[in-house]
C-alpha cells in the first residue's frame, strides 16, 4: 500500500485564487513528520513547510498553510492568492519515527500546479 | 551559508559503464541522503550516510553504492549502467538530532543522468 498518495495529477488554477493539494497518508508509527516540497522545472527540491504528527496547531509559512487532519490521516496544502511563480511540482512527503535522520523520506507522486494569469 | 551542491550537473552515459555522482552537504551537517527520481517510479530513497556510515538503505540492487568521507561529502555509485538508470540524482543534506523536525533534510539541484 502506498505511504504517501496525492491524489491529483494535474491542477490549473488561475492567478490570485487559493488552491489546495491533497496528500492523504498511512503510517502505524506515533512519531512522524510531514513535509510539503516545491520541485519548479530546474529539479531542485524546495522545503515549503512542516507539520509534526505530534504539533497541536496546523502549520503555516507566509502564504502556505498545512491543514493537518491527523484522525483522516490527511495534510492538505493551502496555497492563498496564488502566483504566476508557484507553478511547479508539488511532492508530500513524510518521515517516521525520531532515529536521527536516518530514514529516508518516503515521497508521493506530486501534483503539478499551473497558475494561469 | 552555501546550500548543497551536486556534481556533475548532467551526465550522459552508455550502458554497461559506471557512474560516479559528487554530493557535498552543508557546511555542519553530517547527514547525507540520496533519492531517485523518474516518471514512473517518482522520487525513491536510495541511502543514507552519517560519520561515514551508511545507516539506512533503500530497495535497490548492489550496482548503486555510496560512501561518505570524513568532512561529510559523498558520492554515489553505479556500476554496469542500464537504461533504467536514467534519472534525475538528488542529495539531501541534514543535520543529525533528536526530532524529526530537526533532521529537515536540504536539497541540492540534482544530477541528470542520461543512459544511452
Amino acid at each position: 500500500a502506498q505511504k504517501i498518495t496525492q491524489t491529483q495529477p494535474g491542477m490549473f488554477v488561475q492567478e490570485k485564487e487559493a488552491v489546495t493539494l491533497d496528500c492523504t497518508y498511512d503510517t502505524s508509527d506515533p512519531s512522524y513528520g510531514l513535509f510539503w516540497y516545491k520541485q519548479p522545472s530546474s529539479g531542485e527540491m524546495i522545503f515549503l513547510i512542516y507539520q509534526g504528527s505530534y504539533d497541536q496547531q496546523n502549520a503555516t509559512e507566509g502564504r502556505y498553510s498545512l491543514n493537518f487532519q491527523k484522525a483522516r490521516k490527511s495534510a492538505n496544502l493551502v496555497i492563498s492568492a496564488s502566483q504566476l511563480g508557484d507553478s511547479a511540482m508539488y511532492f508530500c512527503a513524510m518521515r517516521e519515527g525520531d532515529r536521527g535522520g536516518a530514514d529516508g523520506l518516503t515521497f508521493g507522486k506530486g501534483t503539478h500546479l499551473i497558475i494561469q494569469p | 551559508k552555501a546550500g548543497v551542491t551536486q556534481t556533475p550537473r548532467y551526465l550522459i552515459k552508455t550502458r554497461g559503464q559506471q557512474v560516479t555522482l559528487s554530493c557535498s552537504p552543508i557546511s555542519g551537517h553530517r547527514s547525507v541522503s540520496w533519492y531517485q527520481q523518474t516518471p514512473g517510479q517518482g522520487l525513491q530513497f536510495l541511502f543514507e550516510y552519517f560519520s561515514e556510515t551508511q545507516r539506512n538503505k533503500g530497495n535497490f540492487p548492489g550496482r548503486f553504492s555510496g560512501r561518505q568521507f570524513s568532512n561529510s561529502r559523498s558520492e554515489m555509485n553505479v556500476s554496469t549502467l542500464e537504461l533504467g538508470d536514467s534519472a534525475l540524482y538528488l542529495c539531501a543534506s541534514s543535520r543529525v538530532g533528536l526530532t524529526i523536525r530537526y533532521n529537515e533534510q536540504f536539497f541540492g539541484p540534482g544530477t541528470r543522468l542520461t543512459v544511452l
